[in-house]
């Protein structure tokens, strides 16, 4: 049972563009969401966050929107770069059962191409 | 670079075998977390360490087990191992127990069951 979703493998979008890239998740537990980037043969990296009581975090030109109601987030690239190409992966986070512990469930990833 | 070390990069091996993978933290980080990444999915949650103690366990096998040292490297232990085992393995480490998912991912060890 896949609880975050990213339903697109791949995008791609021209260089200076907006890339927006979209999870849904159905756990209403999750109370914070991240996101990551991946390139070939790295390990992900943290790009940005954002708690659920928040419904916008910006960083640069990246921001992360959150619809609670929907259960849905998106990442906004603006503008894109070259550089940005990459596997981007939405993740959630819920109190594990033991204190102090969180685990991240994570998507199966989006594979952004931005063209020059 | 992230600071996080895992040995080996590749590896492949025979069903039934077992294998060690091996991670070593960023600096000062007493928190590693084990994630599997197979063909076409996401990463899944194996297991969390804080210090040497287990912290949080995720979707891991019996026949996987890890452990966290006095020295704070971690090893994960696959045993058995199984085609369906063929997979990226990530370790991840963070300063503390509590944060929110924001850790330090290494380049991580491509497994190969043959």
């Amino acid at each position: 049972d896949q609880q975050v979703k990213q339903n697109s493998p791949s995008l791609s979008v021209q260089e200076g563009r907006i890339s927006i890239l979209n999870c849904d998740y159905t756990n209403s537990m999750f109370d914070y969401f991240l996101w990551y980037k991946k390139y070939p043969a790295e390990g992900p990296t943290f790009l940005i966050s954002i708690s659920s009581i928040k419904d916008k975090n910006e960083d640069g030109r990246f921001t992360v929107f959150l619809n609670k109601s929907a259960k849905h987030l998106s990442l906004h690239i603006v503008p894109s770069q070259p550089g940005d190409s990459a596997v981007y992966f939405c993740a959630a986070s819920v109190q594990h059962s033991g204190a102090g512990s969180y685990q991240l469930t994570f998507g199966k990833g989006t594979k952004l191409s931005v063209i020059p | 670079d992230s600071g996080v070390t895992q040995t080996p990069k590749h590896l492949i091996t025979a069903t039934g075998q077992r294998v060690t993978l091996r991670c070593s933290p960023r600096s000062g980080d007493l928190s590693v977390y084990w994630y599997q990444q197979s063909l076409d999915q996401g990463l899944q949650f194996l297991i969390q360490y804080y210090n040497g103690e287990e912290r949080a366990k995720g979707n891991i096998l019996e026949r996987f087990s890890a452990q966290q040292f006095p020295d704070l490297h971690s090893e994960l232990n696959l045993s058995s191992l199984e085609l369906g085992d063929s997979a990226l393995y990530f370790c991840a480490s963070s300063v503390a127990p509590v944060d929110r998912g924001e850790a330090f991912f290494g380049q991580g060890t491509r497994l190969t069951v043959v």
